[in-house]
């Protein structure tokens, strides 16, 4: 099992352009999450899902959309990309089923992204 | 506003001492307590968590206490290793019925743990 994958794990962009984060779960989990992580801060949560077809604004929502087309996928789409947006960004997901596991994210490595 | 505060930024122990990480919180709608540790370029690894209804968690080397008079949860490592060095998260997720809250966790800003031999 390869766990939660992203890609890419770094992205320069120019203001104004846009880029897709792709991220991948091969654990059959139906709820996945795009967090971020500016430096010295905690993570903050931007968009979730809970399954094919059904997404949700986290926190931090502005400037960013998702879709889940399937179980596995869950891509990040900067539109205007500005460099408030250079971050590091992990994708995670969960097992929702119940038990202990209900509540640990599993994460990706990340994906650094500079706005310039 | 930050709801999960770990205030020091770093801390520093000798190898085979205690460490603790300490963590606060503000809401009291906060139900389910975690650790999570990170090593440069790697996403967050679960260490440990603890339910508001329980005051301890051990897990090997690893244990959390949660003062929930104090909104204080702390994370004791026994005895430290050079491996644990690392970025400690403490994360809060908060009550909500029918599960939708699952995953939807609020981070403090981190501890840089660094264990020296």
């Amino acid at each position: 099992n390869a766990g939660v994958t992203q890609t890419p794990k770094f992205r320069i962009l120019k203001i104004g352009q846009s880029m897709t984060l792709q991220c991948a779960q091969d654990m059959n989990h139906n709820y996945m999450y795009w967090y971020r992580q500016d430096p010295g801060m905690g993570l903050k949560l931007i968009y979730y899902s809970v399954g094919a077809g059904i997404t949700d604004k986290g926190e931090v929502p502005n400037g960013y959309n998702v879709s889940r087309s399937t179980t596995e996928d869950f891509p990040l789409r900067l539109e205007l990309a500005a460099p408030s947006q250079t971050s590091v960004y992990f994708c995670a997901s969960i097992d929702s089923t119940g038990g202990a596991g209900a509540n640990v994210l599993t994460f990706g490595a990340g994906s650094r992204l500079t706005v310039l | 506003d930050q709801q999960v505060k770990q205030n020091s930024p770093s801390l520093s122990v000798q190898e085979g001492r205690i460490s603790i990480l300490n963590c606060d919180y503000t809401n009291s709608m906060f139900d389910y307590f975690l650790w999570y540790k990170k090593y440069p370029a790697e996403g967050p690894t679960f260490l440990i968590s603890i339910s508001s209804i329980k005051d301890k968690n051990e897990d090997g080397r690893f244990t959390v206490f949660l003062n929930k008079s104090a909104k204080h949860l702390s994370l004791h490592i026994v005895p430290s290793q050079p491996g644990d060095s690392a970025v400690y998260f403490c994360a809060a997720k908060r009550s909500n019925a029918g599960g939708t809250s699952y995953g939807k966790l609020t981070f403090g800003q981190g501890t840089i743990l660094t264990v020296h031999p």
